[in-house]
């Protein structure tokens, strides 16, 4: 099944913006990803579906359009544009490697990347 | 705006059965598809499985023989029991709600999240 990394932090100044970045392992270039927002004693919050060609769907509720997503090869982008206090906090990625049936058969999560806004 | 609420007993001894449930408010029960997530310092997020309302279920491989889901519609509740708990299953357990439609099947909704820790 893929493995996911990610940098373990990443920092940008109000204002600016900041593209955070999700690794698939060898062999995935293929596969979509699912980023994540999570602040400190809360669940996770999807932000927004990402494939090889950029954003899939639609972004999560209350996300602004300020996020948007990327992908190349097996990267899998997330960028912000201009960035607000509220937007720090842990960003995972995840994907199912599943058999395209309804039903998740197995879903992987990268280890997160905290993100500081400065 | 569908609302989860878990609750659990959050602290067990090894060897002892995990047993969280989950309540649904507001929204639609049966047409989405319920998962349970765990995260840990260790391992970080860990998907543990996914039921429907039907009760067919599927599981993480690494946790099947000691992992069970069940539903009970009219109370719009999901549950997760975890047979011989040991330290490694100490954990803020999630319960998720996802669309089974390709198009949109992330995990678009979260509990507040339960810690459970196995301790002697």
């Amino acid at each position: 099944q893929p493995v996911l990394t990610q940098p373990p932090s990443a920092s940008a100044s109000l204002g600016a913006s900041a593209t955070l970045t999700c690794t698939l392992s060898h062999g995935y270039t293929n596969y979509q990803v699912d980023w994540y927002q999570q602040k400190p004693g809360k669940g996770p919050r999807f932000v927004v579906r990402v494939g090889p060609s950029g954003i899939v769907g639609s972004r999560g509720d209350g996300i602004p359009e300020r996020f948007s997503g990327a992908g190349s090869g097996l990267y899998r982008f997330l960028t912000v544009k201009g960035i607000e206090e509220d937007d720090d906090g842990d960003y995972y990625c995840g994907t199912d490697h599943g058999s395209g049936g309804n039903f998740v058969s197995s879903y992987v999560f990268g280890p997160g990347t905290t993100f500081t806004v400065l | 705006q569908v609302q989860l609420q878990q609750w659990g007993a959050g602290l067990l001894r090894p060897s002892a059965t995990l047993s969280l449930t989950c309540a649904v408010y507001g929204g639609s029960f049966d047409d989405y598809h319920w998962n349970w997530i765990r995260q840990s310092r260790g391992k970080g997020l860990e998907w543990i499985g996914e039921i429907n309302t039907s009760g067919s279920a599927t599981y993480n491989s690494t946790l099947r023989g000691r992992v069970s889901f069940s539903v009970d519609k009219a109370k719009r509740q999901v549950s997760l029991k975890l047979t011989s708990v040991t330290a490694a299953d100490t954990a803020l357990y999630f319960c998720t709600r996802r669309s089974p439609i390709l198009t949109r099947n992330w995990f678009d909704s979260w509990g507040q999240g339960t810690l459970v820790t196995v301790s002697s």
